[in-house]
């Protein structure tokens, strides 16, 4: 089962900033927060992934709150191309010593032009 | 284009056939692994490989088996289709294993369609 909580969906307008929350109350300390996203008709890609502090990139930000039970992926300013299913997730890890991406259900955002 | 090929892009085939999806990771890439999404199960982790080796398995039925080679593609192999499993099949590639962070690469992936 995926260990994140996300609204399914959200809207925004075009240049407007986007706030995507997620809920994980059940992380441990040593869990990385993910965001990967899916355009339309394509593969998953990688958008930020961060441990304790807020972190930036050149595709968004992720602030992560003081208990780490949730955190919010920010698009600074939505363009049309930004529309995707975001996921937020956290590795599940196996008795092997890899781990596993458990993807939810994800929140559909739609950009408003 | 994240440097993750697969092939087909679509295949459509018959209840009870068995079909071959092929993968080859990002240059460098040791680990892969294989997702299926579905309109009704969304993406689901099926089974990863590392240097050829099975590593961890997921949500992945017996009449599915895949294998990683020395030259580190891999194929995944499905028989006796059904059609619950009309899905888009994702390969994912990265570096390493399970060290510290590796962000996984995403194939355009296979659509399959069992008529």
């Amino acid at each position: 089962d995926a260990k994140t909580t996300q609204p399914n969906s959200m809207e925004s307008n075009e240049e407007e900033p986007v706030h995507l929350p997620c809920n994980h109350s059940t992380i441990s300390g040593t869990d990385y927060i993910h965001w990967y996203r899916q355009l339309p008709s394509q593969g998953p890609e990688y958008v930020i992934h961060g441990l304790t502090s807020n972190v930036n990139n050149r595709m968004a930000s992720l602030a992560i709150a003081e208990d780490r039970k949730s955190s919010t992926l920010i698009l600074h300013r939505a363009t049309l191309r930004d529309a995707a299913v975001y996921y937020c997730i956290l590795r599940d890890f196996t008795t092997s010593g890899t781990y596993k991406y458990i993807f939810g259900t994800g929140t559909r955002l739609k950009v408003l032009a | 284009d994240s440097g993750v090929t697969q092939t087909p892009k679509h295949l459509i085939t018959a209840t009870g056939q068995r079909v071959t999806l092929r993968c080859s990771p990002r240059s460098g890439d040791l680990s892969v692994y294989w997702y299926q999404q579905s309109l009704d199960q969304g993406l689901q982790f099926l089974i990863q490989y590392y240097n050829g080796e099975e590593r961890a398995k997921g949500n992945i039925l017996e009449r599915f088996s895949a294998q990683q080679f020395p030259d580190l593609h891999s194929e995944l192999n499905l028989s006796s289709l059904e059609l619950g499993d009309s899905a888009l099949y994702f390969c994912a590639s990265s570096v390493g294993l399970a060290a510290s962070y590796n962000e996984q690469f995403f194939g355009p992936g296979t659509r399959l369609t069992v008529l």
